[in-house]
């Protein structure tokens, strides 16, 4: 979508070592948010930002972080991949917490082997 | 806690047919909601959103939604199937809170035949 890119937008790992995914938006919205998808267990979410440095933990945040150095960058990083790690993860922003429905990045598939 | 379900997870019709893609919700907190669609390999697409102005919503692509609170749902309907509407459909609330993030479905499989 115009306005957020991930990157990248496939990935293939090994288990244990660590990735990083990053979401780039030129929106200039607050809030940013990292969601996996999975068959069967439609989106959930991992870590949302409601600004620079600030974040908090969702539903399935365990074996990942996040960082917000400055607005325009969101970075997830799976400190030591796993094989449940194997998802899609997507990157969404939004001017405010409610109302507004976010906007999606296309997706990073990645895959732990 | 805040939850949405989704009542059927794949839904086939015919083409012309009408589509109804169930949802319902819970929420303590009057909701925001919204339906997406995704299209293969492609990110989540906002179709429509009720933020507690008109029951009724239209969207893109000849979508609409009716929220109904005596019956916590907010079923997504067109009235004529397209082949291009075969994607998947989720349902999300927000609950209008600070702190909170939207809260989705499992989604829905629409498949249409012609």
């Amino acid at each position: 979508d115009a306005g957020i890119t991930q990157s990248p937008r496939h990935k293939v790992t090994e288990t244990g070592t660590p990735v990083t995914l990053r979401c780039h938006q030129t929106e200039n919205h607050r809030y940013m948010y990292w969601y996996r998808q999975d068959p069967g267990h439609g989106l959930r979410l991992i870590h949302y930002s409601y600004g620079v440095k600030d974040t908090d933990k969702g539903e399935v945040s365990d074996g990942y972080s996040v960082s917000r150095s400055k607005t325009e960058d969101f970075l997830l990083t799976l400190e030591s991949a796993t094989s449940s790690q194997t998802s899609v993860y997507f990157c969404a922003i939004s001017e405010s917490q409610s109302g507004y429905g976010y906007t999606f990045g296309s997706g990073t598939r990645l895959t732990v082997v | 806690a805040q939850s949405v379900t989704q009542l059927g997870s794949h839904v086939s019709v015919s083409e012309g047919a009408l589509v109804l893609l169930r949802c319902n919700y819970s929420s303590s907190v009057p909701p925001y909601l919204f339906w997406y669609v995704q299209y293969p390999n492609q990110g989540l697409q906002l179709l429509l959103k009720y933020t507690s102005a008109a029951t009724l919503v239209k969207g893109i692509n000849g979508f609409e939604a009716e929220f109904k609170k005596s019956e916590t749902s907010f079923h997504l309907t067109k009235p004529s199937a397209h082949m291009s509407d075969a994607a998947e459909y989720f349902c999300a609330v927000s609950p209008n809170q600070a702190g909170t993030a939207l809260i989705f479905g499992k989604g829905t499989t629409l498949s249409v035949s012609s």
